[in-house]
């Protein structure tokens, strides 16, 4: 957990609506990941940023939505768009010189 | 094909015994290969990093490459019952920010 903070733990939302996961970090570190996690399937990367107003798709971009407006945030919204929400979102930055990643602790997130 | 393919499990040994985590990758270029443990509702830690042909330990664990035949292990010796958790085997190719993840082994230690 250290210096990165997921906000909420449990997120519970609708069908239909968006919803933005929080990522802080403290550790004044300029790339940002976001992951997804669904039982059997590991981790998938959604997007990432290298550097403040910079950000790239990852492997399944599609239906999210990120800013970073500022080094210690990296929002991540869920739409509508995305057909199978329901996940355990996790937020990582490359703390090593190989990008190791250091998680957050996560934001689980149910769309019923 | 998956590019790093890990078996699911579960794998179970009996307490002190020695539990061995397998890990294969399909990318040649392939030059930084990591192990988290990730215990059930919680985020993965990274416990191993290895960049080199070899053995690399650090306390109870040993991760083994072997770039020629796409192969990276992890050795646990003494397993306890708090090793039990998932790990989840990655990689890192080459001049890429990238990191892939395998799906996971599930570890079961036995008292």
């Amino acid at each position: 957990d250290g210096g990165i903070t997921q906000s909420p733990k449990y997120l519970f939302r609708k069908e239909g609506q968006n919803v933005t996961l929080s990522c802080e970090q403290n550790l004044n570190h300029d790339a940002m990941y976001w992951y997804r996690q669904d039982p059997g399937q590991g981790l998938r990367l959604i997007y990432y940023s290298q550097i403040v107003n910079d950000f790239q798709k990852g492997d399944i971009a599609e239906g999210y939505s990120v800013s970073r407006e500022k080094k210690e945030s990296f929002p991540l919204t869920v739409t509508s768009a995305q057909k199978n929400p329901t996940a355990f979102y996790l937020c990582a930055i490359p703390i090593l010189q190989e990008y190791e990643q250091y998680f957050g602790p996560g934001t689980r997130l149910t769309v019923t | 094909q998956k590019e790093v393919e890990q078996n699911s499990g579960p794998l179970s040994v009996p307490e002190g015994a020695i539990a061995s985590l397998n890990c294969t990758y399909s990318d040649r270029v392939s030059q930084s290969f990591f192990w988290y443990r990730q215990y059930s509702g919680k985020s993965p830690e990274l416990i191993m990093s290895i960049y080199s042909n070899g053995d690399k330990e650090d306390g109870r664990f040993t991760a083994q490459l072997n770039k020629a035949s796409q192969y990276v292990s992890l050795l646990i010796r003494d397993s306890q019952p708090s090793d039990s958790a998932t790990y989840l085997c990655a990689v890192r190719s080459g001049g890429y920010q990238k990191v892939t993840f395998g799906t996971g082994t599930k570890l079961q230690v036995i008292p």
